[in-house]
């Protein structure tokens, strides 16, 4: 089955550096990479997705890369405010209703 | 819309008890996913329903899980009987098996077995 790995675990930044997170999965066949953000008691929302047939894709601070060949995408956020604290989850799947296989998640604190 | 609903949000029970809990997906829905989460182990998908139908159940960690979907606006996730280590966050989630491939998650049931 897909196995995704992500790094790092936790990330410090100071308000307005960026803070990038990476995946590798394993399972060639995924074609779908959302990240999902969970604040502190809340629900995973997802806040970008990717698909296998686009490299990169972007929305205001946050963007996604996605390396096929190497089997590894990341997130990328800009202008961190305090507001972007939480843990961000990677994942991949592989078609509309089919199961997606999560990250460990990587915990962000942005420091004001 | 109201969005995934998830009941109970919190279930204090003793070891040995049995504990149901409830989703009900956002209307249209035909994908339903449980999941649970926590801090050693993650997000791990439980078992996903296609059209009431389960797809894939290999997540269940043993027989003393079970869940069902009567219909397509209902499912229920069953523990009997509980232990401890069944204490964590259970997430319930749904999206449409076409087009869209976003997961829209419930608020999550917490879940203390004492």
């Amino acid at each position: 089955g897909e196995n995704v790995e992500q790094h790092p675990s936790t990330l410090s930044v100071q308000e307005g550096d960026s803070a990038v997170i990476k995946c590798t999965y394993s399972d060639s066949a995924s074609n779908y990479f959302p990240w999902y953000k969970q604040e502190l008691g809340k629900r995973p929302q997802l806040i970008i997705d990717i698909r296998s047939n686009v490299g990169e894709k972007k929305d205001q601070r946050i963007a996604v890369t996605l390396n096929k060949t190497a089997k590894h995408f990341s997130l990328h956020i800009t202008e961190t405010q305090p507001e972007d604290s939480a843990v961000y989850f990677c994942a991949a799947g592989k078609a509309a209703g089919n199961k997606l296989t999560f990250g460990g998640g990587t915990r962000v604190l942005v420091k004001p | 819309d109201a969005g995934v609903i998830q009941s109970p949000r919190h279930e204090v029970t003793e070891m040995g008890q049995e504990v149901t809990l409830r989703c009900k997906p956002i209307s249209g829905h035909n994908s339903l996913f449980w999941y649970r989460q926590t801090m050693m182990r993650g997000l791990e998908l439980l078992i996903y329903f296609n059209n009431n139908v389960p797809i894939d159940d290999s997540g269940m960690p043993e027989d003393r899980f079970s869940a069902k979907m009567p219909n397509a606006s209902f499912s229920t996730l069953k523990i009997q009987p509980s232990e401890p280590r069944d204490s964590a966050v259970y997430f319930c989630a749904s999206t449409r098996s076409a087009g869209n491939y976003e997961q829209y998650f419930g608020p999550g049931t917490r879940l203390t077995v004492t």
